[in-house]
């Protein structure tokens, strides 16, 4: 059973402060990472992809993925009340020729103003 | 803009009445993936499509079927719905096996329709 597993949270951080997400996962088979944003009853939206070990930044976000340890992270710089959202960690693997997506459950992100 | 399009958005069917959700997209992607998400859990993929070819997850009940009659159209065919069935409905496009890009198989998900069942 391939399994990601995140902290459900909820994780509060203040405004402007850094907010740090983790992601562990089963499936060393796993070939992509990727972090959606998820606001409630919106649909998941991409917001960073990686692929190989070591850091990837875009903007206020970076992901960190480190495949011994199979961990998975995104820290979000200077964080904003629109920040708020539940962080959907998933792996994905090639199968039938599409990118399968294994989802973590996601944890909820509160930023206070 | 390039996008993916879900309709309807709210679907509201009866126990048992067979029911159609529709995807449609326009960034020419030769995948799309049929996902269900309960609420407070992670969206489970139902299936795929690549290109023409039908894959179905094992564990997808015979009650979910998928059509793709051509490359933007996609839809999710639910026979007999059961009051389990009630969840939000997310399509999502990708490009597929034969781009060499890794950031090709990233994953564009629609507004999802809300299924109620009643």
């Amino acid at each position: 059973q391939k399994e990601v597993e995140q902290n459900s949270g909820p994780l509060s951080v203040p405004e402007g402060a850094i907010a740090s997400l983790n992601c562990t996962y089963s499936d060393r088979g796993s070939q992509s990472f990727f972090w959606y944003r998820q606001y409630s009853g919106k649909s998941p939206e991409l917001i960073m992809s990686i692929y190989s070990n070591g850091d990837k930044e875009d903007g206020r976000f970076t992901a960190q993925l480190n495949k011994a340890s199979q961990y998975v992270s995104l820290l979000i710089r200077d964080s904003q009340p629109s920040d708020s959202a539940t962080y959907l960690c998933a792996g994905g693997g090639l199968s039938g020729g599409g990118n399968k997506l294994t989802f973590g459950t996601g944890t909820q992100l509160k930023v206070e103003l | 803009d390039a996008m993916v399009i879900q309709n309807p958005r709210y679907q509201v069917t009866q126990f048992g009445k067979p029911v159609t959700l529709s995807c449609s997209q326009t960034l020419n992607h030769n995948v799309m993936y049929w996902y269900q998400q309960k609420s407070s859990q992670a969206p489970k993929l139902l299936f795929h499509y690549y290109d023409k070819d039908f894959n179905n997850e094992a564990d997808t009940p015979d009650n979910f079927q998928s059509r793709r009659p051509n490359t933007s159209f996609c839809f999710l065919d639910i026979r007999s719905p059961g009051l389990g069935d009630a969840a939000m409905y997310l399509c999502a496009t990708s490009w597929g096996r034969h781009k060499s890009l890794k950031s090709s198989y990233e994953q564009y998900f629609g507004p999802g329709t809300r299924l109620t069942v009643t």
